[in-house]
Formats: C-alpha cells, sequence, structure tokens
C-alpha cells in the first residue's frame, strides 16, 4: 500500500525558513516523479513544485519559485520541501504526492499524503 | 503559463441527477487531463487521468471527455458520496496548474 507521511509544518515568523519532508513506502521510490500541491484552509488546490525520478526534472509554481527548493534522496525514500523567505501566502496544508507509472515526469499525480499545516504568521 | 478554468464554480443537484463539470485549459494541452475529488478534511482522490480513463476502483458513472482546451466531468447518477468538490488539473508541461474547483451541493 502506498503511503506518504509528510512531517515538519508548524508556525513560523515571515521571513523565516522550514524544511518539509515526505517519508515514502509501498512502491518504489525510486521509479515515480514526486510533487507538493497545497491548500490553504478553506481554498483550492495549488501545485507547488515537481521533481522527476532522477531528478533531472524539477518545476516550481510562479509563486515559489526562487524561495522553494524541492529535492529527493532516493536512499531515505524521502523528499523534500525547503522554503525560504515564507510569507503570510504560503501558509495552507501542503500534501506530498505520487505520479501514476514509472518513467516520464509528465504523468498526472495518482497518490497523496494526509498533508501537514504550515502558518506563517508573527 | 496556462490557466484552467472550470465551471460552474459551485453546482446544487439531487441525488439521481447528471452532472457535468467543464474545465477550459487556456491554450491546448492535448489530452493530459487529469480529474479529483475532494471531501472536507481529506486528500484529492484522482478519477479521471488522460482525459477520459477511469482510475481503478473508481465508480463508472464518473467519465471524462475532451480535448485540446475543453473538457468535461460527467457523473451518471449522482449518489450521496459524490457531494464534494471537484478539480481538475492539467500535467502536460513543466507545470501542473489546478482549476479554482467545483463544488457538488445538496439541492
Amino acid at each position: 500500500e502506498v503511503q506518504l507521511v509528510e512531517s515538519g509544518g508548524g508556525l513560523v515568523q515571515p521571513g523565516r525558513s522550514l524544511r518539509l519532508s515526505c517519508a515514502a513506502s509501498g512502491f518504489k521510490f525510486g521509479d515515480f516523479a514526486m510533487h507538493w500541491v497545497r491548500q490553504a484552509p478553506g481554498k483550492g488546490l495549488e501545485w507547488v513544485s515537481g521533481i522527476s525520478w532522477n531528478s533531472d526534472t524539477i518545476a516550481y509554481a510562479d509563486s515559489v519559485k526562487g524561495r522553494f527548493t524541492i529535492s529527493r534522496d532516493t536512499a531515505k525514500n524521502s523528499v523534500y520541501l525547503e522554503m525560504n523567505s515564507l510569507r503570510g501566502e504560503d501558509t495552507a496544508f501542503y500534501y506530498c504526492a505520487k505520479a501514476r507509472p514509472p518513467g516520464s515526469y509528465y504523468l498526472p499525480i495518482d497518490s497523496w499524503g494526509q498533508g501537514t499545516l504550515v502558518t506563517v504568521s508573527s | 503559463d496556462i490557466q484552467m478554468t472550470q465551471s460552474p464554480s459551485t453546482l446544487s443537484a439531487s441525488v439521481g441527477d447528471r452532472v457535468t463539470i467543464t474545465c477550459r485549459a487556456s491554450q491546448s494541452i492535448s489530452s493530459s487531463l487529469a480529474w479529483y475529488q475532494q471531501k472536507p478534511g481529506k486528500a484529492p482522490n484522482l478519477l479521471i487521468y488522460k482525459a477520459s480513463s477511469l482510475e481503478g476502483g473508481v465508480p463508472s458513472r464518473f467519465s471524462g471527455s475532451g480535448s485540446g482546451t475543453e473538457f468535461t466531468l460527467t457523473i451518471g447518477s449522482l449518489q450521496p458520496d459524490d457531494f464534494a468538490t471537484y478539480y481538475c488539473q492539467k500535467y502536460d508541461g513543466y507545470s501542473r496548474t489546478f482549476g479554482q474547483g467545483t463544488k457538488v451541493e445538496i439541492k
């Protein structure tokens, strides 16, 4: 069974940094592209960042480009989101998500974690 | 960047109704479109991928159609478990834009 468990969320002041982690199990992690998607309370889904199986393809939403960095560690079956210069509008639940069948980056998301809440406030 | 526009934003319907949600892309995305269902407090669930392919385990009352810039999600006969918010998402190109969502409410 696919399991994605996010951690690292919490309350952080504007301008500070936070690192989210996602521990994956139940599938061959190294074969799949991974993504981060966020959802502000009561709002819609916003794709944040994605990384291909071999880290060759990395992409970011314009809203986080230059501030957030995605990475993965196949040995630890984990994907990370380093978030710098945080703003109030970054407050959201952050979901880790796995893409469909292995190979290409250009495949839909088919599994999600339960999310971790990041609150940016002074 | 390609924008995804869903309509309507809210839809009121009764059990047994046929429901259609539309998603429009600002440029052609071929068939690189997925539909997700999300219930309050839960992560989204994949329903449809490649515009019209039903994800395993999803009831057959859900169907998708379209290509290029216009797509639809149809629920053939609305069931009590279907009251939720639905999102489309493009997955061609580097970025993965979602539509703004359609909330299906009980009439």
